[in-house]
C-alpha cells in the first residue's frame, strides 16, 4: 500500500493566485514528520516545511503553508501568491519513528507545478 | 548557508564498470543518506549511515551497492557492476540528528549506464 499518495499528477495556477497542492498519508506510527519538497527543472530537491505529528499549528514558511488534518490524514501544501519561479515538481514525503535514528523519507510521486503568467 | 554537495554533476559509465559518486555533506551534520530517482520516477531510498555503519537499507541496496565515509567529510556511494537500470538521479542528504531532524540534499549525479 502506498504510504504517501499524491493524487494530481499535474496542476496549473495564475500568478500571483494561491494553489494547494494534495497529500495523503498512511502509517500506524503516532510519532511521525511530514515535509515538502520542491524539485525545479534543474533536478535539486529543496526543502519547504516541516510539520511533526504533535504540532498542534500548522507549520508555516514564507508563502508556503501547510494545511496539516490528522483525523484525515492529510498534509496539503499551500503556496500563496504564486510565482513564476514555483514551477516545479512538487514531493510530499514522510518520516516515520521519533527522532533522526534512521530518518528515512518515504516520498510520494510528486506533483508538477505549472505557473502561468 | 550550508550545503551538501555532489561529484560529479553527471556520470556515464558502461555496463559492468565500477561508479564511485561522492557527497560532501553538511560539516556538523551526523546521518547521511543515498536515495536514488529513476528519471520521471518518485525519489527512493537508497541506505542510512550513521556513526560509521549503515542504519538502514532498502532492498535496492544489494551487494552490488556500498558506502563509505573515508574521511572526516566525505561520504561515497559504490556500484560495483553496474547494470542498465542503474541509471538515475542519485541523491546525497544529510541531516543533524536534532528535531526536525530535517534532511538536506545534495544537487545530485545523475548516472547514465550504457
Amino acid at each position: 500500500a502506498q504510504k504517501i499518495t499524491q493524487t494530481q499528477p499535474g496542476m496549473f495556477v495564475q500568478e500571483k493566485e494561491a494553489v494547494t497542492l494534495d497529500c495523503t498519508y498512511d502509517t500506524s506510527d503516532q510519532s511521525y514528520g511530514l515535509f515538502w519538497y520542491k524539485q525545479p527543472s534543474s533536478g535539486e530537491m529543496i526543502f519547504l516545511i516541516y510539520q511533526g505529528s504533535y504540532d498542534e499549528q500548522n507549520a508555516t514558511e514564507g508563502r508556503y503553508s501547510l494545511n496539516f488534518q490528522k483525523a484525515r490524514k492529510s498534509a496539503n501544501l499551500v503556496i500563496s501568491a504564486s510565482q513564476l519561479g514555483d514551477s516545479a515538481m512538487y514531493f510530499c514525503a514522510m518520516r516515520e519513528g521519533g527522532g533522526g535514528y534512521t530518518g528515512k523519507l518515504i516520498f510520494g510521486q510528486g506533483t508538477t507545478l505549472q505557473v502561468k503568467p | 548557508e550550508p550545503e551538501v554537495t555532489q561529484t560529479p554533476s553527471h556520470q556515464v559509465t558502461q555496463m559492468g564498470q565500477e561508479v564511485i559518486l561522492r557527497c560532501v555533506p553538511i560539516s556538523n551534520h551526523l546521518y547521511f543518506y543515498w536515495y536514488r530517482q529513476i528519471l520521471g520516477q518518485k525519489v527512493e531510498f537508497l541506505v542510512s549511515f550513521y556513526n560509521n555503519e549503515i542504519s538502514e537499507k532498502s532492498e535496492i541496496f544489494d551487494d552490488q551497492f556500498s558506502v563509505e565515509r573515508p574521511d572526516g567529510s566525505n561520504f561515497t556511494l559504490k556500484i560495483r557492476s553496474t547494470k542498465l537500470e542503474d541509471s538515475a538521479m542519485y541523491f546525497c542528504a544529510s541531516s543533524s540528528g536534532t528535531s526536525p531532524d530535517t534532511q538536506y540534499f545534495g544537487p545530485g549525479t545523475r548516472l547514465t549506464v550504457l
